[in-house]
């Protein structure tokens, strides 16, 4: 079966510092990759997608960037993290095959002070 | 841009009662329709979903109708349970864009015993 890993499961960082948060897949090839964002009491906001290897698609300019170094890897980075990137942030993959089902790892969330 | 509108934000039930949710969409290409829980600090999980070509789904206390014709679908949760308190988002794909959900702002359930 396929399952889908986040870390760190928390993170607290100063402004200013870099961010790196890691999603990996297992049990499936070539998945499409999600980055969502969800400021607290707040829906779902979609940052990067993916359909392949070195593939990235934002969806909204920001101070983030998105990478696919490996088929079942997904990076979210930042050079410099501002307070307003609080939150959490839910990775998700789905078949790419035919099928839309979109299905979430447990979160990241992140605190900047 | 394509448009996702979830109705109530809140809604607070007895123990018993039933909930209904209610979402519209503004693509009329959009052709699938999931229903996604959130329980507090958690992921969310996918609950029920509908594709365009099917006009209601059933699974025990839950189900989904959808009228294409007046973009718009429905969460119904009957016997409610206190279990079922969470957030409740829907999504809609974004027409011609295999995979990539819309989401509305969610609706907080809170069910009391």
């Amino acid at each position: 079966s396929q399952t889908i890993h986040q870390w760190p499961a928390t993170l607290v960082q100063p402004v200013g510092s870099p961010l790196s948060l890691e999603c990996t897949v297992e049990g499936t090839s070539n998945p499409n990759l999600y980055w969502y964002r969800q400021a607290a009491g707040r829906g779902l906001q979609l940052l990067f997608y993916s359909v392949g290897i070195g593939q990235i698609s934002s969806e909204v300019p920001q101070n983030l960037s998105a990478s696919r170094p490996q088929d079942r890897q997904f990076i979210l980075s930042s050079k410099k993290l501002l307070l307003s990137d609080s939150g959490f942030y839910l990775c998700a993959w789905s078949s790419g095959q035919g099928t839309n089902e979109q299905f979430f790892g447990p979160g990241t969330r992140l605190t900047v002070l | 841009g394509e448009n996702v509108e979830q109705h109530p934000s809140t809604l607070s039930v007895q123990e018993g009662d039933s909930a209904v949710i209610k979402c519209t969409y503004s693509d009329s290409a959009s052709n699938y329709f999931p229903w996604y829980k959130q329980e507090l600090g958690k992921r969310p999980q996918l609950i029920i979903d509908i594709r365009s070509n099917v006009g209601e789904k059933k699974d025990q206390r839950i189900a989904v109708t959808l009228n294409k014709t007046a973009k718009h679908f429905s969460l119904h949760i009957t016997e409610t349970q206190p279990e079922d308190s969470a957030v409740y988002f829907c999504a809609a794909t974004r027409g011609g864009s295999q995979g990539n959900l819309i989401f509305g702002k969610g609706t907080k359930l809170s069910v009391k015993p």
